[in-house]
Parts: C-alpha cells; sequence; structure tokens
C-alpha cells in the first residue's frame, strides 16, 4: 500500500539548474497539492489540483510549475533553482474537499548552494 | 497575525503527564478542524479530526471553541513516543487553497 510516494527523497543543485519532484499516489484521489516546511514557517502551499488537467496557484507559486496530466502524478518543477528555495518539500492527497484530510508523502529534502 | 497560531513550545513534560495545547484561528469561516502530528525530519500525519462536540481517541482529546475561535489538544498519561511536533489545521472550504496549517507546537517527553 504505497499511498504518496516521492522521490528523490534528497537532491543537491546549484543556482540556476531546473529539476522535477515527482510525486504519485495510488489511492485514486483528485485532489494533490504541493507543500514548502520551513523552520517556524508551517507549510506553505505552493500549488494544487483539484484533478486531472486542472491545477492553481497556491500562497507561493513563484518559480515553480506545475501539470496534472493523470490522476496519478503531479510532479513539481524547478525552473531555475534559487537559494531561496532550499527546503523541504512535501506532495499530498486527499478524496475530496470538505472535512477529508490530507495524506502526505515522505518528503524531498532539496538544497540550492 | 497569522490565521493559525500555535504556541511554538517546546512543552518539556516527564512521562505519565497530562499536557494541553491550544491553537487559534482568526478565519470565522472556518470549517473543518485537524491535529496532525509531525516527527522528526519525517512527513505530516493525521492525528484526528476536530469535531464540534469535541471528541477523544484513547490518551488524546480534541476540543473546539466556535466562540472563541480555538481548538485544543488534550493528551494523558504521555509516553515518550509522543515527543513530535504538533500541527493545527484549519479548512475553510474544499480547495486546498483554503487548507492553512499553523507552524506546530514542540513537544518532549522526558523519561
Amino acid at each position: 500500500n504505497a499511498g504518496v510516494t516521492q522521490t528523490p527523497k534528497f537532491q543537491v543543485l546549484k543556482t540556476g539548474q531546473s529539476m522535477t519532484l515527482q510525486c504519485a499516489q495510488d489511492m485514486n484521489h483528485e485532489y494533490m497539492s504541493w507543500y514548502r516546511q520551513d523552520p517556524g514557517m508551517g507549510l506553505r502551499l505552493i500549488h494544487y489540483s483539484v484533478g486531472a488537467g486542472i491545477t492553481d496557484q497556491g500562497e507561493v507559486p513563484n518559480g515553480y510549475n506545475v501539470s496534472r496530466s493523470t490522476t496519478e502524478d503531479f510532479p513539481l518543477r524547478l525552473l531555475s533553482a534559487a537559494p531561496s528555495q532550499t527546503s523541504v518539500y512535501f506532495c499530498a492527497s486527499s478524496p475530496g474537499g470538505g472535512a477529508q484530510p490530507q495524506h502526505f508523502g515522505d518528503g524531498t529534502r532539496l538544497s540550492i548552494l | 497575525r497569522k490565521e493559525v497560531e500555535q504556541d511554538p513550545g517546546p512543552f518539556n513534560v516527564p512521562e505519565g503527564a497530562t499536557v494541553a495545547f491550544n491553537c487559534t484561528y482568526s478565519n470565522s469561516a472556518s470549517q473543518s478542524f485537524f491535529w496532525y502530528r509531525q516527527d522528526c525530519r519525517k512527513e505530516p500525519k493525521l492525528l484526528m479530526s476536530v469535531y464540534s462536540s469535541g471528541n477523544e481517541d484513547g490518551r488524546f482529546t480534541a476540543q473546539l471553541n466556535r466562540a472563541s475561535q480555538y481548538i485544543s489538544l488534550l493528551i494523558r498519561d504521555s509516553k515518550l513516543s509522543d515527543s513530535a511536533t504538533y500541527l493545527c489545521v484549519v479548512k475553510r472550504g474544499s480547495s486546498a487553497s483554503k487548507i492553512i496549517f499553523g507552524s506546530g507546537t514542540r513537544l518532549s517527553i522526558r523519561p
């Protein structure tokens, strides 16, 4: 029972490089989200999706792109990495809205040098 | 002012003690409430939902006070394994953009 799977778990990039963080869920959840977590800041929403083909911006979208071509996958792309994007990134999914809680992947630790 | 506020702690209590944290929220349109637990360097995991009438799950009790706009978490007979950060989560609607996370309260249980 995989749940939400994120890859890679760790990554070091140089400023200006691009990369894609992968997120996949096998629970047939409609809702998927990307968060970043920084010390003392809590989780902040980057982008989210309410279904395949639909994405929208969250609180801190600048410097990131997403796409949702399938229900299962929701990759996050860093276009040109900056040191300010050093963070822990979590992908989450939920069956839908309302009172449904979210299920999180185990995170990607990203360092930008 | 943050929409969801928590005392960051750390709370350092002896094993077996009872400990309680509060979380305040500023938006009266908030509809759903949760407590998540996050262990060091791990992902957040749902601890319990919080219902209007209050609810209990073993040693954990959650309460909601809509009039004063806060939720609370009470842990009885604390165990060493309860050491973690506890995140308060508030939903204002069904969209992910309406889910707000508190910064968390760190709890450390000492033997």
